[in-house]
């Protein structure tokens, strides 16, 4: 069945340092992929979204591009911040609208 | 986007009580849908609300256990039945406004603990 895979966390970087978060997905057909944070305290909101091949979504410096050929969709960050800290959901839409997420991972970025 | 709000936002319950979580949309939405979040877990779909009539439960979760309502298209509710600890988690309402803008929106949860 349709799947989603995210690196293992935590990830502690320095502020200003560069983040990647693999993902990768198994789904039949063309899925709509997303990544979703949830802050500490704070409830799910969606991050950014590409729902075809070689689609790009950003928001607030983050990035991510649909790789259907390596069924990717790493989301990256040239300089993270503190406030970036935060556990990151990667997930994909199957078939009847509902999400699948991964299992999602924690980033604490420090001074 | 759409404002979703539960109710409660917290609860703590003796085991073999339920409990019904309410969640509202500040706008008509064509899907709803229920999730589960357990301890240091990501989310797990536990059913689609379907407007009219029974919702639509993944597999692992039945009826019995996790009753669903959604009487219209701006409201729907969760009950946990006969509780037990393995139940404390937290339970996310989401909803779809429009299926052609593929984006859900999540409520802030209701934190259940199950002592």
């Amino acid at each position: 069945g349709d799947s989603v895979t995210q690196m293992e966390g935590p990830v502690t970087l320095s502020e200003e340092a560069f983040l990647t978060i693999n993902c990768t997905y198994t789904a039949t057909g063309y899925p709509s992929l997303f990544w979703y944070v949830q802050y500490p305290g704070e409830g799910l909101q969606l991050l950014l979204k590409a729902t075809k091949a070689d689609d790009k979504g950003s928001n607030k410096g983050f990035e991510a591009t649909y790789r259907k050929e390596t069924t990717s969709f790493h989301l990256e960050k040239g300089s993270v911040q503190v406030s970036d800290s935060a556990v990151y959901f990667c997930a994909l839409r199957k078939g009847g609208y509902a999400l699948n997420f991964g299992k999602g991972t924690s980033l604490l970025v420090t001074p | 986007s759409a404002v979703i709000s539960q109710k409660p936002s917290r609860d703590i319950c003796q085991r073999g009580t339920s409990l019904t979580i309410q969640c509202q949309v500040d706008s008509q939405v064509t899907m709803m849908f229920w999730y589960r979040q357990q301890p240091g877990q990501s989310l797990t779909l536990i059913a689609t609300a379907n407007q009219g009539s029974e919702a639509t439960y993944e597999s692992g979760f039945v009826i019995d256990k996790f009753p669903i309502s959604r009487p219209n298209l701006t409201f729907s509710t969760l009950t946990v039945s006969n509780m037990s600890p393995e139940d404390s988690s937290i339970y996310l309402c989401s909803v779809m406004g429009q299926v052609a803008t593929d984006t859900q929106y999540f409520g802030p949860g209701t934190r259940l603990t199950v002592l």
